[in-house]
């Protein structure tokens, strides 16, 4: 199975700060990388999808790049209503992993 | 608009058996392969199974394999999830999440349910 490793596993930030949370892959996965948004008590939301399309109706402020084993999720400038955790998702190879997640807090 | 709500969770002793079911709406339903991912108190998100537009082709994690059953039913709009031989460690949110394909995607899980709790203790 391929394993993903989210880095860092929580970060804390303030409103209009610009996050960034890495995601890599223990073998290439070309760009089937997706990530995902999850609030507590809620059902994960896609965000970005083949690591750098953005979901419909998802803000610009949020963007994914990369390829191979390393992928970045930014957020621009942090808004109240992202402080979440977010997963990345591989789709390269069965089974579909994820990462770990990693928690955005408001500092 | 698209929804996907999973019912039949609940608290079941170890060794027991559970059918959840994902009734969906507002999609062609027998368009879109379909998966379970569930998610343990506290923890991430953990992909389950699997399971093609028609049923032919199925998959499951090694953590469940042998015990649990992917099905659906196009005519009802419907998928399932037969859960014998439960164990504690499978104590979860259990969600149905439609799989799409974005230009350049090799699949991703666009609509979920809100999610279904199985508790499994004695």
């Amino acid at each position: 199975d391929i394993q993903m490793t989210q880095s860092p596993s929580s970060l804390s930030a303030s409103v209009r700060d610009r996050v960034t949370i890495t995601c890599r892959a223990s073998q290439t996965i070309g760009n089937y990388l997706n990530w995902y948004q999850q609030k507590p008590g809620n059902a994960p939301k896609l965000l970005i999808y083949a690591a750098s399309s953005l979901q419909s109706g998802v803000p610009s402020r949020f963007s994914g790049s990369g390829s191979g084993t390393d992928f970045t999720l930014t957020i621009s400038s942090l808004q109240p209503e992202d402080f979440a955790t977010y997963y990345c998702q591989q789709t390269y190879s069965n089974p579909w992993t994820f990462g770990h997640g990693t928690k955005v807090e408001i500092k | 608009e698209v929804q996907l709500v999973e019912s039949g969770g609940g608290l079941v002793q170890p060794g027991g058996s559970l059918r959840l079911s994902c009734a969906a709406s507002g999609l062609t339903f027998s368009s879109f392969e379909m998966n379970w991912v569930r998610q343990a108190p506290g923890k991430g998100l953990a992909w389950i199974s699997y399971i093609s537009r028609s049923g032919s082709t199925i998959y499951y994690a090694d953590s469940v394999k042998g015990r649990f059953t992917i099905s659906r039913d196009n005519a009802k709009n419907s998928l399932y999830l037969q859960m014998n031989s439960l164990r504690a460690e499978d104590t979860a949110v259990y969600y149905c999440a439609r799989v799409s394909y974005g230009s350049g995607s090799q699949g991703l899980l666009d609509y979920w349910g809100q999610g279904t709790l199985v508790t499994v203790s004695s």
